[in-house]
């Protein structure tokens, strides 16, 4: 069965300061690996999509790596934000039978709070 | 552009009630999927959709029916609501060109 687990559950930071989530699959055969973030009462919203040929993507103070290897991924942000407090989902897709876009599975989430 | 909407965005129903969860899109996306999340849990997937007339199950499918007639709209049908149907409901597309996903906001359902 495929499993995407996320760690820590949560976590809390000062401002400013750097932190780094952490995703752990078993997802096969892996096709993409995504992180979301999700803002409370609201729907997840895309922060990076890595394919296997990619083993490190960035947006904006997001920096996204995957070992494809390990079958491990991690999210550092970097200088936090009070924005910044969401759940941070990561999010696998498979390429079982082509249908790549149809089953993606989801982590529970970790739950960043940053504090001022 | 407004992306993925979906309505309503509350909802309480009554044991053995129906209900439609409505879903449209204006980006011209052919996946579409519809998610459950609880709390503290992950997304799961209820059903998709590969393009207009085309559905398929995912990995919570009972009690739910979807129908597919134009690329905009996937509603998604609640028949004899029960307590563990309680949760929120999220819409998404896919552009198979960028697999970028899009969401919508959300309908929060309650079965009492």
């Amino acid at each position: 069965k495929n499993q995407v687990e996320q760690s820590p559950q949560s976590l809390i930071i000062l401002e400013g300061k750097n932190c780094t989530l952490q995703c752990n699959y078993t997802v096969s055969p892996f096709s993409n690996l995504r992180w979301y973030k999700q803002d409370t009462g609201r729907g997840p919203v895309s922060l990076t999509i890595m394919t296997f040929s990619e083993n490190t993507k960035s947006n904006g103070r997001y920096t996204a790596t995957l070992d494809a290897d390990t079958k491990q991924s991690s999210l550092h942000i970097t200088a936090s934000q009070l924005s910044d407090s969401a759940s941070y989902i990561c999010v696998v897709g498979d390429n079982a039978g082509g249908t790549s876009y149809g089953k993606l599975t989801f982590g529970q989430g970790t739950i960043l709070t940053v504090h001022p | 552009n407004a992306g993925v909407t979906q309505t309503p965005k509350f909802r309480i129903l009554k044991i053995g009630q129906s209900m439609t969860l409505q879903c449209a899109q204006d980006m011209n996306h052919n996946y579409m999927y519809w998610y459950r999340q609880d709390p503290g849990m992950g997304l799961k997937l209820i059903y998709y959709s590969v393009g207009a007339g085309i559905t398929d199950k995912g990995e919570v499918p009972n009690g739910y029916n979807v129908s597919r007639s134009t690329t905009e709209d996937f509603p998604l049908r609640l028949e004899l609501a029960a307590p563990s149907q309680t949760s929120v409901y999220f819409c998404a597309t896919v552009d198979r060109g960028t697999y970028e996903q899009y969401f919508g906001p959300g309908t929060r359902l309650t079965v009492t």
